[in-house]
């Protein structure tokens, strides 16, 4: 069956710019998570869905970073203004609710130059 | 709060030995433990987990890990390298609050030479 996709595979845009990340999960998968992974930083979370609500927020690192998910399916994560520091991979997962395997995508890896 | 520590940050191995990837974890209550691996370019694949059933968890790719409560361990391990096993390797605790989030290492980057 199909995995877990997000678009665009690439970005690079210029300091200032707002972008979009796309996550699209497995269908049937309630729970949706994204993480972000950087030179510096490793792997860490940064917001879960429980359907199209966002119950932990914790991990967004700083107002800059937004993200809605609708029908209890497709995610976007958005980043306004910005900074070099946002350079990185961006994950999404997906997984049943209540089950704690997370299924991976590909991730989008932005560029801010 | 929970918090897992890689204790090698890179791994050198040869073809055809065994591999030892070590893992220490911290956590107030039981955790889920998992390892996942990582290829250049790739996403992040489940190589094996383990929640709290068989202590001795059987994953993909003949890698195995054993949790050891008293060491408060996980350390995966494989017979016999090969070569396609060179990648980034990721332990990785579950958070069992609810949101079952998840909290990284900071990876292993295992070479097998030949």
């Amino acid at each position: 069956g199909a995995g877990v996709s997000q678009s665009p595979s690439n970005k690079v845009t210029e300091k200032g710019k707002d972008v979009e990340l796309r996550c699209d999960p497995i269908s049937g998968h309630t729970a949706l998570y994204w993480y972000r992974q950087s030179l510096g930083q490793g792997l860490e979370f940064l917001i879960y869905f429980q359907g199209n609500s966002a119950p932990d927020k914790s991990g967004l690192p700083s107002d800059r970073f937004s993200a809605e998910r609708t029908g209890g399916s497709v995610s976007t994560l958005t980043i306004q203004r910005t900074q070099q520091e946002d350079s990185a991979v961006y994950l999404c997962a997906s997984s049943f609710p209540g089950i704690d395997e997370q299924y991976f995508g590909p991730g989008t890896r932005l560029t801010v130059t | 709060a929970q918090s897992v520590t890689q204790l090698d940050s890179h791994v050198s191995v040869s073809e055809g030995t065994p591999v030892l990837l070590r893992c220490n974890y911290s956590s107030s209550y039981s955790p889920s433990l998992f390892w996942y691996v990582q290829h250049p370019n790739k996403g992040l694949q489940l190589l094996l987990k383990y929640t709290s059933a068989a202590t001795l968890v059987k994953g993909i790719n003949g890698f195995e890990a054993e949790f050891k409560k008293s060491e408060t361990s996980f350390h995966l391990t494989k017979p016999s390298a090969h070569m396609s096993d060179a990648a980034e390797y990721f332990c990785v605790v579950s958070e069992a609050s609810g949101t079952y989030k998840y909290i990284f290492g900071t990876g292993t980057r295992l070479k097998v030479l030949a």
